[in-house]
């Protein structure tokens, strides 16, 4: 069974203030997703990593897949309270094509 | 484009009670998928079809729940009797790829609130 541990599992922080979000695992995924996921809504795509080592920027947002494409973190700068909400790492591939393997969330409140 | 459509989007029964939910994924999405996520989880798979085929059912507890796919198209989700520890949101989500796709980008719907009393 593949597993991905996220941390921390909560995080409170102020505007403005930076933050890393983990997500670690044993196995090997061919593929790696960060979603966001707002109360009310389901999860929304965010990035696919899918090479190790590689780096992926979405305005203040920086994915990294680990070179051993078992663990990714997650880099917000200057958070705003527009980033508040739940964001899922989901790891595709490796022993079970095709099936998303969630972990279980971190959930980021940023304070005005 | 339109997204995955999901109703409805909140149900209260109590236990022993029946309930179905249904889903409507992206036009074109060959793949699709239903979730139960736990408040405070992340979401876990129940069944993923294939157009009208069952790819995987391992996490389905088929004794209360089933699923059906007929058309290929859209789906409904199906507890019957529910117990309490059913209370959770249920999210559609589909892929335009097939199972071999390993990048797997899914889209959700914005799910069902289902709350057993």
């Amino acid at each position: 069974t593949q597993l991905l541990e996220q941390s921390p599992q909560f995080l409170s922080i102020q505007e403005g203030e930076n933050l890393t979000v983990y997500c670690n695992s044993s196995s090997v995924f061919s593929s790696l997703q960060w979603y966001r996921q707002e109360p009310g809504e389901g999860p929304v795509l965010l990035v696919t990593v899918v090479t190790g080592g590689e780096v992926k920027k979405l305005k203040r947002l920086t994915f990294q897949f680990g070179d051993a494409r078992k663990d990714s973190s997650l880099h917000i700068t200057a958070a705003q309270p527009g980033d508040t909400g739940l964001y899922l790492c989901a790891g595709s591939g490796g022993t079970s094509y095709g099936k998303l393997t969630f972990g279980q969330g971190t959930i980021l409140t940023v304070h005005p | 484009e339109a997204g995955v459509a999901q109703s409805p989007r909140y149900k209260i029964i109590e236990k022993r009670q029946s309930v179905a939910f249904w889903c409507n994924p992206i036009s074109g999405h060959a793949t699709l998928y239903w979730y139960q996520q736990i408040l405070g989880q992340g979401p876990k798979l129940l069944i993923q079809f294939q157009n009208n085929g069952v790819v995987d059912d391992s996490q389905l507890p088929k004794d209360r729940f089933s699923a059906e796919r007929l058309k290929g198209v859209d789906s409904t989700l199906k507890i019957q009797p529910a117990k309490l520890e059913d209370s959770a949101v249920y999210l559609c989500a589909s892929s335009l790829g097939g199972w071999e796709n390993s990048y797997n980008e899914q889209f959700f719907g914005p799910g069902t609130r289902l709350t057993v009393l």
